[in-house]
């Protein structure tokens, strides 16, 4: 059974730190990784997507890899803003049915 | 604009009482599903369809019901039979399924029991 981990499970940076937050799977089988932002009571919003047989995405001041046979991914954040401040959630689907969710890092951006 | 929509944004349940959450999509995807969220939980997978007039169940389907009469439609009905219904429930839609399958989600239901 896939589990997902995402560590820490919250942050708290001054504005304009770069950061990183990571997610751990244990099944290297995936079709791919989504790394998603969910704000207080709102849906999810898809921030990057990588294939399985991708190694990195970048979206403006995201940037997402993939290391498939360790069961990692980062999502680095450069030049964090208080508009940054959510809950960052990571995703590994293995098909339809085998989507499995981090439980989520809390970040903080403090101005 | 395109995306997904659902209602209501709050929703209170008597004891007993069937309740009945929308999901529209305008994406032309596919492929639709439903997840519920409980704190310090990950999304789980209540069920999913890939296409119209067939859908499946996921990880928790006991005590929810679903129909996929249209493309653009995917109605979640919680059911007396589910014990714990006090959650958060999301809806997602995705283009195919398999390794194309970036999934894209509504605003989300509260439900409450009261």
């Amino acid at each position: 059974k896939q589990e997902v981990t995402q560590i820490p499970a919250a942050l708290s940076v001054p504005e304009g730190e770069n950061l990183v937050l990571n997610c751990s799977f244990t099944d290297s089988a995936i079709y791919n990784l989504q790394w998603f932002r969910q704000d207080p009571g709102k849906g999810l919003t898809s921030l990057l997507l990588i294939q399985s047989s991708q190694r990195e995405q970048t979206s403006g001041r995201l940037n997402a890899s993939l290391d498939k046979s360790s069961g990692r991914s980062t999502l680095y954040i450069a030049a964090s803003q208080p508009g940054d401040s959510a809950t960052y959630l990571c995703a590994v689907s293995g098909g339809y049915q085998k989507v499995t969710f981090g439980i989520g890092t809390k970040l903080q951006v403090i101005p | 604009d395109g995306g997904i929509t659902q209602s209501p944004k709050y929703l209170f349940r008597k004891e007993g009482q069937n309740v009945t959450l929308s999901c529209e999509q305008n994406l032309n995807h596919d492929a639709m599903y439903w997840y519920r969220q409980d704190p310090g939980q990950g999304l789980r997978l209540i069920y999913y369809s890939q296409i119209v007039n067939d859908f499946q169940k996921g990880d928790i389907a006991e005590g929810y019901s679903v129909s996929r009469e249209k493309k653009e439609s995917f109605p979640l009905t919680v059911t007396s039979a589910q014990k714990n219904p006090t959650a958060f429930y999301l809806c997602a839609s995705s283009k195919t399924g398999g390794s194309n399958n970036e999934q894209f989600f509504g605003p989300g239901t509260r439900l409450t029991v009261l």
